[in-house]
Formats: C-alpha cells, structure tokens, sequence
C-alpha cells in the first residue's frame, strides 16, 4: 500500500490566517482527496484532486475557503484559508489504490488544526 | 448521506470475538460493502471488503447476507489495541462516486 506523509501534523493559528497543507505519495496515483473531520465527527469529503484538472468540491466547500493545488501525480495541497475557530479540525488526505484489483483508499495520518 | 447504519458503540473483551454489524438495505448490485477503523489520532485504516461472498484477511472476515442489506464484520481475537472507531461504507469503486463515511461504531475492547 501506498505511503503517505502529511505535514504539519498539528498546528495551532490565528483567526484570520491561512494555513497550507502538504500531502506527499510515495507513488504515483490519479486521484487524490481530501477529507476534513471536525471534532468527535465523522469524516467528510471536501474535495477531489486530479493531476492536470480542477478539484471537484463537494456541496458546502468552495475553492475560495480551500484552494488546492494537485502539481503532480505524488503531491497536493489543501490550503484553509481566513480560518475561523469552526475550521478547527483534522485535515486528511488520502489516494485511491487498486492492489491487486480491488480499490482501496489509503489515509495519511492527518493534520490537527486548532483555531484560536 | 450515508447508506449505512451502525451502533453506536460495542464493548468485548480482550480474547473474544468481537462482531460488529452493519445495515445497508439500500446497497445497490454494483456497490461493495467496505469497513474501516480509525484509532485514535490516526488516519483510517482499511479492513476488509466484499461484494456478496464472504471474506477473510488477516486482520478480520467479513460476512455478508444473501440479500446483502446487511453485514458483520468479526474480529476473532479482539486485543485492547483493536479498540475504535469502526465504519461500514458502501462504495461503487467503479464510478466517480466517492466514499463516504458514516458515524461508525466505537469498539471499546476491556480486559
């Protein structure tokens, strides 16, 4: 399976900042997504990043509030912009894998946010 | 919104089977029941997924009714360490249709 390093693993910001997310794929994969998964919630699907195309956001999700950048085929990043404390959440990203036939999604470990 | 329905949480003890159930009574012929775990702090984890036989890896089967409206996933050994958030999905790998996530299932394993 597919190795996936996000970064930062946690930060803390200031209401009105913006923040970028990294997610590095230890292999080249089309599609790539990106989850939010607010505290003691579910996960929700914000958006999908191919290489060479525009995200698709999902209903609730705008590329003004979370512009992403898909460069490559082993790199994207999600960027929280003009947080608010409501945007305090883990961040995930995760790509889709077919091992062997079957399609998996693998998840990096995640990016806790905080917003004061 | 999610298709599929779960309790909210399951308590087993260390050493016996855990068996969490799944309702999917809407699930669709071309959709594969998968399940995943989160542990705390952590990304997800996959487990396992099946169509409509049953199945089994090294970490859990899966066992899926003949009319394939609902499932259980069996965990024969439950350690402390399989202790979270367990979430049954429906999923058409073969479209553009993405997976989505339910509220899950707290496994709390006791010793």
């Amino acid at each position: 399976s597919a190795v996936i390093s996000q970064k930062p693993s946690r930060d803390i910001c200031q209401r009105g900042t913006s923040l970028t997310i990294q997610c590095q794929v230890d292999s080249q994969v089309t599609m790539m997504f990106w989850y939010r998964q607010q505290p003691g919630q579910s996960l929700t699907l914000i958006a999908t990043a191919n290489q060479g195309s525009e995200a698709t956001y999902e209903s609730g999700f705008v590329i003004d509030k979370f512009p992403i950048s898909r460069p490559n085929l082993t790199f994207s990043t999600l960027t929280v912009s003009n947080m608010s404390p409501e945007d305090s959440s883990i961040y995930l990203c995760s790509v889709e894998l077919a091992p062997g036939g079957a399609n998996v999604l693998t998840f990096g470990a995640g990016s806790r946010l905080t917003v004061l | 919104d999610a298709k599929t329905t779960q309790p909210t949480s399951m308590d087993c003890a260390e050493g016996r089977a855990a068996n969490l159930p799944c309702n999917h009574s809407t699930i669709s012929g071309n959709e594969y029941v998968y399940w995943y775990r989160q542990i705390h702090s952590q990304g997800p984890q996959y487990i396992i997924h099946g169509l409509k036989n049953n199945e089994t890896n090294e970490m859990a089967s899966l066992i899926i009714t003949e009319d394939r409206k609902s499932s259980t996933l069996i965990l024969p050994h439950a350690t402390l360490r399989d202790t979270a958030v367990y979430y049954c999905i429906v999923w058409n790998t073969g479209t553009a249709s993405k997976l989505t996530f339910g509220t899950g299932t707290r496994l709390q394993v006791t010793l």
